[in-house]
């Protein structure tokens, strides 16, 4: 299956911009997407495909990357950002999701 | 809007079966993609499997194989997911999303299963 390695955890301050990276131990093309999700909730859709922006989801939320490596950046960030971030890629079989980054604002 | 209702939570003994429901409305659900997924608390996501409500047609995370099966109702616009043999390891919250064949945009609120004697 295709590992996808995420940093456990990060912390910043209101107003800053962070990067949240995902790499894949295997190619996944653009097939790279993006979820939050807050404490008892079900996860909500940010960004598909690498760098497409879900409806609905405020632009300060963007992704970048192909192939093996991709980021996530929210800038800036904002109290309510506070949340886990999984990406998830669909190019190989199964679909695999990262172990999640926990995103605490200072 | 785009709704997925799932049934509420459920305490099992080992060895028993459980099936999870997954109501839909606000989209045409007979030409949807169903998937399924577990998570454990504190822990990440698991893609178990998707159903294509047009023929019933499935694919499964080789995983999950035996452990879940995957139906629709395109009556009532449900899906169901059908859990067996149940131990300690599938306790778990189990969600419904649709969406496209690759990401899903809509979620269901998800139902808590413990399986406990």
């Amino acid at each position: 299956d295709t590992v996808l390695t995420q940093s456990p955890a990060l912390a910043v301050s209101p107003g800053e911009r962070v990067s949240i990276s995902c790499r894949a131990s295997e190619g996944v093309n653009s097939y790279m997407h993006w979820y939050q999700q807050k404490p008892g909730q079900q996860p909500k859709l940010l960004i598909y495909k690498a760098s497409n922006l879900a409806s609905g989801v405020p632009a300060r939320f963007s992704g970048s990357g192909s192939g093996t490596d991709f980021t996530l950046t929210i800038d800036p960030v904002e109290a309510d950002d506070t949340a886990t971030y999984f990406c998830q890629q669909s190019w190989n079989d199964p679909f695999t999701f990262g172990s999640g980054t926990k995103l605490e604002i200072k | 809007q785009v709704k997925l209702q799932q049934s509420g939570a459920e305490l099992v003994k080992p060895g028993a079966s459980v099936k999870l429901s997954c109501k839909t409305s606000g989209y045409t659900f007979s030409t949807s993609y169903m998937s399924w997924f577990k998570q454990i608390p504190g822990q990440s996501i698991e893609w178990i499997g998707m159903i294509y409500a047009g023929d019933g047609g499935t694919g499964y995370n080789q995983k999950f194989k035996g452990k879940a099966t995957l139906t629709v109702d395109t009556s009532s616009s449900t899906a169901y997911m059908d859990l067996s043999s149940l131990t300690t390891e599938d306790s778990a919250v189990y969600f419904c999303a649709t969406g496209t064949t690759n990401f899903f945009a809509y979620w269901g609120q998800g139902t808590l299963v413990t399986v406990s004697s």
